[in-house]
């Protein structure tokens, strides 16, 4: 099976802009997770898309957004971009078994700066 | 904020040593689980160890959890260079969301 991938891999963007990540799950995997990885705040989970429908939320601000496709797809926007929001922002997607174990599969991520 | 905390922050170990990290979380949780990270790049998932459970062993890991210390600790024995990487610990809360300590550091030297 092909792993998650993401794109695109580097991105630069300027203060005020606004951008588009794009992941692609496992295959036959329906959960897919975002994260945002710094030095100094580790890694933060941002949301989780189960189905289409955002099943859980982050500490972070409305400027985050994503949705899920219904090939279980998903892209996350950040508008008005943040000199703070550089970051390498991470992909998992998952698939719950019976008991809701959720092991996390990563893609490579994509490396965001903001100028 | 961070569910995890790991201990410590970095390791630096010889090859065919053994390499000890620990991490304490705050709330009840349903899994643990640890998670390998090479520079930069994305996580890879190591072991799941359920809340009912006091150790699990994969190869050359070796993870337990004591639920009442809310702490568990991952042991790599016999490292190699190839295990240098940030090793992070991420607890699923009842609501299944998954949080992730700050992570270790570790550098196996030849």
């Amino acid at each position: 099976k092909a792993g998650v991938t993401q794109t695109p891999r580097y991105l630069i963007k300027t203060r005020g802009q606004q951008v588009t990540l794009s992941c692609s799950p496992i295959s036959g995997h329906r959960s897919v997770s975002w994260y945002q990885q710094t030095p100094g705040q580790g890694l933060q989970f941002l949301f989780e898309y189960f189905s289409e429908t955002q099943r859980n939320k982050g500490n972070f601000p409305g400027r985050f957004s994503g949705r899920q496709f219904s090939n279980s797809r998903s892209e996350m926007n950040v508008s008005t971009l943040e000199l703070g929001d550089s970051a390498l922002y991470l992909c998992a997607s998952s698939l719950e078994d019976s008991e809701g174990y959720n092991e996390q599969f990563f893609g490579p991520g994509t490396r965001l700066t903001v100028l | 904020s961070q569910q995890g905390e790991e201990d410590p922050q970095a390791l630096s170990i010889q090859e065919g040593e053994n390499a000890t990290m620990n991490c304490s979380y705050k709330t009840s949780i349903n899994n643990l689980q640890w998670y390998r990270q090479n520079s930069g790049r994305g996580l890879v998932h190591l072991i799941l160890i359920r809340s009912n459970e006091r150790e699990k062993h994969s190869g050359r890991l070796r993870v337990t959890l004591d639920t009442s210390k809310k702490s568990s600790s991952l042991l790599i024995t016999a490292s190699r260079a190839a295990d240098t990487a940030s090793y992070f610990c991420a607890t699923t809360d009842s609501w299944g969301k998954l949080q992730f300590g700050a992570g270790t550091q570790v550098v196996v030297t030849p």
